[in-house]
């Protein structure tokens, strides 16, 4: 069964870079069944996608975020990464990372979440 | 971008009741990439069902997933005190993915 967990520090300053990590276990990375997404919820909100890989390298990025966000693929780690640039409080939010099927038909798994504050 | 809106927004009911959410979408969504979660205070949320009608892994039979084009309704036949929570839905086909705001179901 695969299971995805989500890590990086819980504490980034103004202005810096948010750095997560998503480990899958149970299933590849390589595999093309799936885009391996990345999901935050912001405090007293609702879910806001962010945008996914694919085993092939592309990316596909909100408009909102675009210009601050990259996702990339690790397929020797079998893993995946978020990093968003430039952050303010606004982007204090419990952060997801997700399998959610490209051209299968089947469930979408998630991580845990793991909360990252903005502050100084 | 598909802007799903979810209906109500708070749902009162009574363990046993019935209970029917709506998610309306802004353009015609294909049926395999049509979900729906629960979520709970300080939990992740909890996939109930995809491809618009099929229960995921553990999920009991009183969730049931319907709908086509741009209507679609989970009911839950027989509320049980595990299941006032939040509910979303999702539709992950056509990118950007979106998600609804939610319905929250409380007890009356």
């Amino acid at each position: 069964q695969v299971q995805l967990q989500e890590s990086g520090p819980g504490l980034v300053r103004p202005s810096q870079t948010l750095s997560l990590t998503c480990t899958v276990s149970g299933d590849s990375i390589n595999s093309g069944d799936y885009y391996w997404s990345w999901i935050r919820q912001r405090p007293g909100l609702g879910l806001e996608w962010i945008g996914y890989t694919y085993y092939t390298g592309t990316t596909y990025y909100i408009p909102s975020l675009k210009s601050r966000v990259a996702i990339s693929i690790d397929k020797v780690q079998n893993q995946f990464s978020l990093k968003l640039s430039s952050v303010t409080a606004a982007d204090t939010a419990v952060y997801y990372c997700a399998r959610e099927p490209a051209t299968v038909v089947a469930e979408t798994n998630w991580g845990q979440g793991t909360l990252v504050t903005v502050s100084s | 971008e598909i802007v799903l809106t979810q209906s109500p927004g708070t749902l009162s009911l009574s363990p046993g009741a019935r209970a029917t959410l709506s998610c309306r979408a802004s353009q015609s969504i294909t049926t395999s990439f049509l979900a729906w979660y629960q979520q709970k205070p300080g939990r992740a949320p909890r996939l109930l069902i995809y491809n618009t009608s099929s229960r995921a892994t553990g999920i009991p039979d009183r969730f049931i997933g319907s709908g086509s084009g741009t209507d679609f309704t989970l009911t839950i036949s027989r509320l049980e005190p595990e299941d006032f929570a939040l509910y979303h839905c999702q539709q992950h086909g056509i990118s950007p993915f979106t998600f609804g705001p939610g319905t929250k179901v409380d007890i009356k």
